[in-house]
Parts: C-alpha cells; sequence; structure tokens
C-alpha cells in the first residue's frame, strides 16, 4: 500500500532563518507530489506542484522554493523565512490516472 | 480550474442526515467532482467522487444534479467525528492540467450533540 510521510512535524524558527520540510512517497512509482499551505482560519493554498523529477511548478511567488531531486522526494525550502511564512504545510500525492489526492499528516511552522 | 461554491457553514444534529451543497455551473465535462474533508490540524483526507452518476462509498453519498451543475454530499447520520470542513472540488481528468487542483475555502460543519 502507498503512505506517505512528511516531517519536521513541528518546526519554530526565527525570522531570517532557512526552512526545509521533506515528503517521501512510498509504494507508488511517478507520483504527481504537491506542496499546501494553510495560515491560522483559512483555506488550503497551493504552493507547488510536481509531475517528475526536476519538474516544479509554482503557483505563488514568494520566498519559497521546491525541489524534486528523486522520483518520490518532494522537499519546500525557504532561505530566509518571514513572518508570514506561519502555517500548516501539507505534502500531498495523486496517481496520474487516479484522481484522488493523499496528503501527509502537514507540519506546522511557526516563525517569531 | 473550474470554480466552485459552498456555504461558509452549516450546522446538523447527531444522528440526524446533512445534506451538503456544492454549485459548480461552469463545469466542463471531463470534470470529476470530488469531495475532501478536512478534521481540525489534520490534512483533508478524500471522501466520495463522481463525474455523472450518484454514487455511493462507506463514507458517504454523492448527489449530481442532470445538468451537473450542482452536487451534493450526504452524510446519512452525522456523528461527533463528521465536524470538519467540507471541500468540494473539480478534477479535470482529460490530460493536461489534471494535476493542479486547487481548494476553496469548503464548509465548516458543526454537529451538535
Amino acid at each position: 500500500s502507498q503512505t506517505i510521510h512528511q516531517w519536521p512535524a513541528t518546526l519554530v524558527q526565527p525570522v531570517g532563518s532557512p526552512l526545509s520540510l521533506e515528503c517521501t512517497v512510498e509504494g507508488t512509482s511517478n507520483p504527481n507530489l504537491y506542496w499546501y499551505r494553510q495560515a491560522a482560519g483559512r483555506g488550503l493554498q497551493l504552493l507547488f506542484y510536481s509531475v517528475g523529477i526536476g519538474q516544479i511548478s509554482s503557483e505563488v511567488p514568494q520566498n519559497l522554493s521546491a525541489s524534486r531531486p528523486q522520483d518520490r522526494q518532494f522537499i519546500l525550502s525557504s532561505k530566509k523565512l518571514l513572518l508570514s511564512d506561519s502555517g500548516f504545510y501539507l505534502c500531498a500525492w495523486s496517481p496520474w490516472t487516479v484522481g484522488e489526492l493523499f496528503f501527509g499528516e502537514g507540519s506546522r511552522l511557526t516563525v517569531l | 480550474d473550474a470554480k466552485t461554491t459552498q456555504p461558509n457553514s452549516m450546522e446538523s444534529n447527531e444522528e440526524e442526515p446533512v445534506h451538503l451543497p456544492c454549485n459548480h455551473s461552469t463545469i466542463s465535462g471531463t470534470d470529476y467532482i470530488h469531495w475532501y474533508r478536512q478534521l481540525p490540524s489534520q490534512g483533508p483526507e478524500y471522501v466520495i467522487h463522481g463525474l455523472t452518476s450518484n454514487v455511493n462509498n462507506r463514507m458517504a453519498s454523492l448527489a449530481i444534479a442532470e445538468d451537473r451543475k450542482s452536487s451534493t454530499l450526504i452524510l446519512h447520520r452525522a456523528t461527533l467525528r463528521d465536524a470538519a470542513v467540507y471541500y468540494c472540488i473539480l478534477r479535470d481528468n482529460s490530460g493536461g492540467s489534471n494535476y493542479k487542483l486547487t481548494f476553496g475555502k469548503g464548509t465548516l460543519l458543526t454537529v451538535n450533540p
């Protein structure tokens, strides 16, 4: 069966520090991968999606970046965090031919 | 992605049925209707999806209007664990843009004991 894991689950970082959130999927190959962010009390905002290794599409211009160094690995990064980067970050995957999205457990980031 | 419109919030009593509406007047012929729900502090989970015919699974039923411009998620007997934000989204399965899924604000369902 397929599983998705993301870490760390909780992160408290000072403004200006770097960020790295990692997500891995197991039990499938060539998944579509997604990073979403949810600010407190808000809906889900699509940040990045990837349909293959090295292929990243950005939905919202900001100080975040994403990379896909391996087929089932998706990394969200920032060189310098802003207060507005605080939120609940969710990684998700989807098979190419089936519509469902499967979400990870989420990473809660607080920038102070 | 075609847009969907949902009420911001709804309230229900435990053990009663709940009908969550969604309008999608600009739906295209290749759009599937998907429903997800998000419990507090968790990632969304898939609930159900359909194209034209009504669908049932162990979690819920999906009723799709004949013109496909609206749909209704039906929880047959609400429990306290069904309290969540419910998202209705459209996914184009014709290829090309089907990898991009965007979520609206959803409907916050409150279930009263």
